[in-house]
């Protein structure tokens, strides 16, 4: 099984702040998606990267694969309580492995 | 696209009975299923793999007799949870995998279903 280890677990802070989500392991991985939760729904498909050092955006967040494919990061830029949610990195090339999961909490 | 759907969204139901979940893709064909199921303020944990026209694939300490799961057709996976415990209480949600995925394992999923048992 590959794991894969989010930090951090809780991440609170005030509208238009900025905040940055890691997914680490010691595998190397395919590619990683990036989900987003929200209470009582399923994950919602953000992004999904697969090219070592690639970045991708999409809108405020910014999604980076590590050059190795073992790490991914989300960047938030000026964040919004529509922000708000369990954000969940995902990998594996046919049974996902989820990362224990990051709950932000944008503030008004 | 890649819409899927669950039904029921919630059920509550007695303790010793049996529930049924639905699982749907609604707009593309699935060859393969994932039911998980996820605790309160916890990740997803990965019961069962189904693929259809064959028997699911169980993870480790998730008994097979107890959530039966079917895969009817490209479209349709069902999962049921044979006389249900409190302790079955719980989120359960699908994914799909769609049959021409690109080479990377993009899963979408369900919006899951809460149940309860009493």
């Amino acid at each position: 099984t590959q794991l894969l280890e989010q930090s951090p677990q809780f991440l609170s802070i005030q509208e238009g702040e900025n905040l940055t989500v890691y997914c680490n392991s010691s595998s190397v991985f395919s590619s990683l998606q990036w989900y987003r939760q929200e209470p009582g729904e399923g994950p919602v498909l953000l992004v999904t990267v697969v090219t070592g050092g690639e970045v991708k955006k999409l809108k405020r967040l910014t999604f980076q694969f590590g050059d190795a494919r073992k790490d991914s990061s989300l960047h938030i830029t000026a964040a919004q309580p529509g922000d708000t949610g369990l954000y969940l990195c995902a990998g594996g090339d046919y049974k996902l492995s989820f990362g224990a999961g990051t709950t932000v909490t944008v503030r008004a | 696209g890649a819409v899927v759907s669950q039904h029921p969204s919630w059920v509550i139901c007695k303790s010793g009975t049996s529930v049924k979940i639905e699982c749907r893709s609604l707009d593309f064909q699935a060859t393969t299923m994932f039911w998980y199921r996820q605790f309160p303020k916890q990740s997803l944990m990965l019961m069962a793999t189904s693929n259809e026209g064959s028997k699911a694939t169980y993870e480790q300490g998730v008994e097979k007799d107890k959530f039966l799961i079917n895969h009817a057709s490209l479209t349709l996976s069902t999962l049921t949870v044979t006389s249900a415990h409190p302790e079955d209480s719980s989120f359960y949600i699908c994914s799909a995998r769609a049959r021409l995925a690109a080479s990377y394992n993009e899963q979408f999923f369900g919006p899951g279903t809460r149940l309860t048992v009493l």
